[in-house]
């Protein structure tokens, strides 16, 4: 049963730069959510995708976009990028889009801003 | 607003003693859910446990336990007989009903020496 895998592993940007991020749901989950998670901190809530659609947003700019497939594969968008974007960016996903149902999360993409 | 707070940053531990790692929540919705996660080295975050608002019945499983006490917004977690392989960063993370996100305390960093 493959549980949740992201890509790429590590990636380095320059500032200004465009990066997208790519997430495989766990088999049999059909919602995907983001978390940014800065170095030394927990996990800050971007975004999550249900039936192709955001369905709710954290307290990021527009520069976080992204998008769900019909396989339930989803992409994180950074545009513009900041030194501040530098984090862990962690993909989770889960069942259904029901709070109740636990989220499961994959290895994380390291992203480093220079 | 919720909030979930983890007010002890690291705890050091010798082999086979026991830790309690203490998690504190806000939130004004009488249905929510809590978790904890175990994020190791490598960077994933681990699912270990999630409980209902309305269930307060602690649970045992192995040498995880954990206490929920609604009267005190509490939902400590308990390592008993602590081994190297223990060695993580716990985070315990809160949903509400009608909320997608998980909101995550900034987390304890837990060290078994052996």
């Amino acid at each position: 049963d493959a549980g949740v895998t992201q890509s790429p592993t590590h990636l380095i940007k320059t500032r200004g730069q465009q990066v997208t991020l790519r997430c495989s749901p766990k088999s049999g989950h059909d919602t995907v959510s983001w978390y940014q998670q800065a170095l030394g901190q927990g996990p800050q809530f971007i975004f999550q995708y249900y039936e192709e659609e955001e369905r709710q947003r954290g307290n990021f700019p527009d520069r976080f976009s992204g998008h769900q497939f019909p396989n339930y594969s989803s992409e994180l968008n950074v545009n513009a990028l900041l030194l501040g974007d530098s984090a862990l960016y962690l993909c989770a996903s889960s069942l259904g889009g029901d709070t109740a149902y636990e989220q499961y999360f994959g290895p994380g993409t390291r992203l480093t801003v220079t | 607003a919720q909030k979930v707070t983890q007010a002890q940053t690291e705890i050091s531990v010798v082999e086979k003693e026991d830790v309690t790692l203490d998690c504190v929540y806000e939130t004004r919705d009488t249905t929510y859910y809590l978790f904890w996660y175990k994020q190791p080295p490598s960077g994933e975050l681990v699912f270990l446990i999630r409980r209902n608002s309305f269930d307060e019945q602690n649970e045992i499983s192995g040498r995880y336990s954990w206490n929920f006490q609604k009267s005190t917004s509490s939902f400590n977690f308990t390592i008993t007989a602590s081994q190297v392989v223990d060695s993580a960063v716990y985070f315990c993370a809160l949903s509400e009903a009608d909320d997608y996100k998980l909101s995550f305390g900034a987390g304890t960093t837990v060290t078994v020496r052996a």
